[in-house]
């Protein structure tokens, strides 16, 4: 069965850093990039950039550019995401989904990520 | 960045009847070499992550009904439910891949009149 799960919520201060990661199976997480989005509450979503697995090579989007570190482990077919420097403007749903030159096919279930002194 | 505008943001239709959502890009997503909208459409209900629905701007997803179906090139795009059905209460993203940053459209929530 083809899917993505993701580490679970997390509560941190501002000015901390989370890494959220995302776990695939299904022999899907070589086939193509993946990528992570983003959604705060009431918002639309918001594209954080991309990872090739296979390369490690990476895009990110300018507004999180020298916050955001997207990395992977391939012998656990796990990809991660860390997003630095938090505020409170980062409380949202963080995505991954497999898909970067296409669009997301699949995706992980979502993890809230709360930031809150 | 390219600007991704829906209309309308919200409708109520009643089952059965036609639902059709606009999304309008700033440029063109029609890239000429291969003559290829990089447009998608997704579903987005509460507590699920978004569900990717029609790419290319008319190629339906594996699995997703025919009722729904999308059309457009360029600038300008739709997303059509033919027959809306229950399930089909949600929030509608277009989303472009044709640059980054990806960006979507704000959203269109339908709902049962």
């Amino acid at each position: 069965q083809v899917q993505l799960v993701q580490s679970g919520a997390e509560v941190k201060k501002p000015g901390a850093s989370v890494k959220v990661s995302c776990k695939a199976s299904g022999n899907i997480f070589t086939s193509n990039e993946i990528s992570w989005v983003r959604q705060a509450a009431g918002q639309g979503f918001e594209w954080m950039g991309w990872m090739n697995p296979n390369s490690g090579n990476t895009g990110y989007a300018q507004k999180f550019q020298g916050r955001v570190t997207m990395t992977r482990n391939t012998s656990i077919s796990t990809a991660y995401m860390e997003l630095s420097s938090l505020t409170s403007e980062d409380t949202a749903v963080y995505y991954c989904a497999r898909g970067g030159k296409t669009p997301g096919d699949y995706w992980g279930q979502g993890t809230l990520v709360t930031v809150s002194s | 960045d390219i600007v991704m505008t829906q209309s309308p943001d919200s409708l109520a239709v009643s089952l059965g009847e036609r639902a059709t959502i606009n999304c309008k890009s700033r440029q063109s997503l029609l890239y000429s070499s291969n003559n290829k909208n990089y447009l998608a459409w997704y579903q987005h209900k509460p507590g699920q992550p978004p569900k990717l629905l029609i790419y290319w701007a008319s190629t339906r997803e594996s699995g997703v009904p025919d009722r729904f179906s999308g059309s457009g090139s360029g600038t300008d795009f739709t997303l059509t439910i033919s027959s809306l059905q229950a399930e089909d209460v949600a929030i509608y993203y277009c989303q472009q891949y044709f640059t980054t940053p990806r960006t979507f459209g704000q959203g269109t929530k339908v709902e049962i009149k």
